[in-house]
């Protein structure tokens, strides 16, 4: 099976702390995608990396960084945390072909910033 | 653009009823589609996917969807659901030409089971 994991599943910190948030996948896949949820809002996409070193912005990347230095691992970095993004992040991989890609999640980690 | 709507934001439902979770899309090229679970204080696994051929799709834990696309929806089915159905459930698309990196997520419906 494949696995997404996510170093840490509930954080909280500080306003202004820089946060990294750690996702690894088990499955040698090519893309890899950090989320955000929020109840109504759904998931939305943030940032997304189709191989080492690449990054794409998302739908909502503004306050969020990325790194790809190494093919299962995919970093999310809040450079400056604000009570504003405090919420479920999802971490998730899928293999990069041409059709529907199933795409693999993470269990989430719960930021909390106060 | 894309997008995705999830008619119902809960659902509640007694045990061994069926239920209907509804989602419709837009799309101006054709797309893959897909229902996501979420079970409590986990991530999102497939349930399952249409990508082309028969428009029902069976899934996974006895659901099943049907892809109409003259009223462009994808709702889901499960004639007699259990209490363990209870969770969170996600309509996705993501259309032909990016193959998947930009998959567009609903609002999500959650499922309430009763018993």
């Amino acid at each position: 099976d494949v696995k997404v994991t996510q170093s840490s599943r509930y954080l909280v910190k500080r306003t202004g702390e820089k946060v990294f948030l750690e996702c690894v996948q088990d499955m040698d896949h090519e893309n890899m995608f950090w989320y955000r949820q929020d109840p109504g809002l759904g998931l939305r996409l943030i940032y997304f990396s189709y191989d080492v070193k690449m990054k794409e912005k998302g739908d909502i990347p503004e306050g969020y960084s990325v790194s790809r230095e190494k093919k299962e691992r995919f970093s999310l970095i809040l450079e400056s945390a604000s009570t504003n993004q405090t919420s479920m992040y999802l971490c998730a991989s899928s293999i990069l072909t041409g059709l529907g890609n199933t795409i693999y999640f993470g269990e989430g980690s719960w930021l909390t910033v106060v | 653009a894309q997008s995705v709507t999830q008619l119902d934001s809960q659902v509640p439902v007694f045990e061994e009823a069926p239920v209907e979770l509804r989602c419709n899309y837009s799309s101006s090229v054709s797309v893959y589609l897909f229902w996501y679970v979420q079970y409590p204080n986990q991530g999102l696994q497939l349930l399952l996917k249409y990508l082309s051929g028969s428009t029902l799709v069976k899934g996974i834990n006895g659901f099943e969807a049907e892809f109409n696309k003259s009223q462009t929806s994808f709702h889901l089915r499960k004639p007699s659901v259990h209490i363990s159905d209870t969770a969170e459930y996600f309509c996705a698309v993501s259309d032909s030409r990016t193959g998947g990196f930009k998959t567009i997520f609903g609002a999500g419906t959650r499922l309430f089971v009763k018993a």
